[in-house]
């Protein structure tokens, strides 16, 4: 069965810190894999995505994440957060074959302090 | 390039009323999903339609609810008798025909009280 662990449910960093968020996922099939933003109030907007090929992708707001197989995980990076990165993460993966819908973790709450 | 459209953003009602969203994907996106985002968890599919053809539905609660894509474009998802355990964000999303990236809206935020 299909799930995905985001084990952090609070973070919380200063502004110009770096950031890691973890996610890890089980899936029957090669995954894809995607990260999400929800600012409060509003949806979700696609921070990057991962398909195949290059095991680094790169997202926007300067976030990026890295695909590791052998530990099932993908992590989000950002070298130097920013205020308004306070948000809710959202790690989620999608069948690469068949009926494309998604299944997220629980996110992640960011808090940036000044 | 519009993205996916969702009304009413915010409804409150009371248990065992009725209430409607309404969701107008992205032009030219075969796929729509509605999705219930409980507070404090990660959105859940609930249906997901191909063109007016479903999907997927298997995490539908059917004795309440249901949802309709009549022309293969807009969809209406309804809840009908309301509990309270069904307030959530509702959140409408598409995506192309052979596609793998979703994109939703805003949401529609629903209190049952």
């Amino acid at each position: 069965a299909q799930s995905v662990t985001q084990p952090d449910i609070h973070i919380t960093v200063s502004e110009g810190a770096s950031l890691e968020l973890r996610c890890n996922y089980s899936y029957g099939a090669t995954p894809y894999l995607f990260w999400y933003v929800q600012s409060p109030g509003q949806g979700l907007q696609l921070l990057l995505k991962y398909f195949s090929g290059d095991t680094l992708v790169q997202g926007i707001k300067g976030f990026e994440a890295e695909f590791k197989r052998s530990q099932s995980s993908f992590n989000l990076r950002k070298p130097s957060v920013h205020w308004s990165d306070a948000a809710e993460y959202f790690c989620a993966v999608g069948a690469q074959t068949g009926a494309n819908n998604l299944f997220f973790g629980t996110g992640t709450r960011l808090t940036v302090i000044p | 390039e519009a993205g996916v459209a969702q009304s009413p953003r915010y409804k409150i009602i009371e248990k065992r009323q009725s209430v409607a969203f309404w969701c107008n994907p992205i032009s030219g996106h075969a796929t729509l999903y509605w999705y219930q985002q409980i507070l404090g968890q990660g959105p859940k599919l609930l249906i997901q339609f191909q063109n007016n053809g479903v999907v997927d539905d298997s995490q539908l609660p059917k004795d309440r609810f249901s949802a309709e894509r009549l022309k293969g474009v807009d969809s209406t998802l309804k809840i009908q008798p309301a509990k309270l355990e069904d307030s959530a964000v509702y959140l409408c999303a598409s995506s192309p025909a052979g596609g793998n990236t979703i994109y939703f809206g805003e949401g529609s935020w629903l209190t049952v009280v």
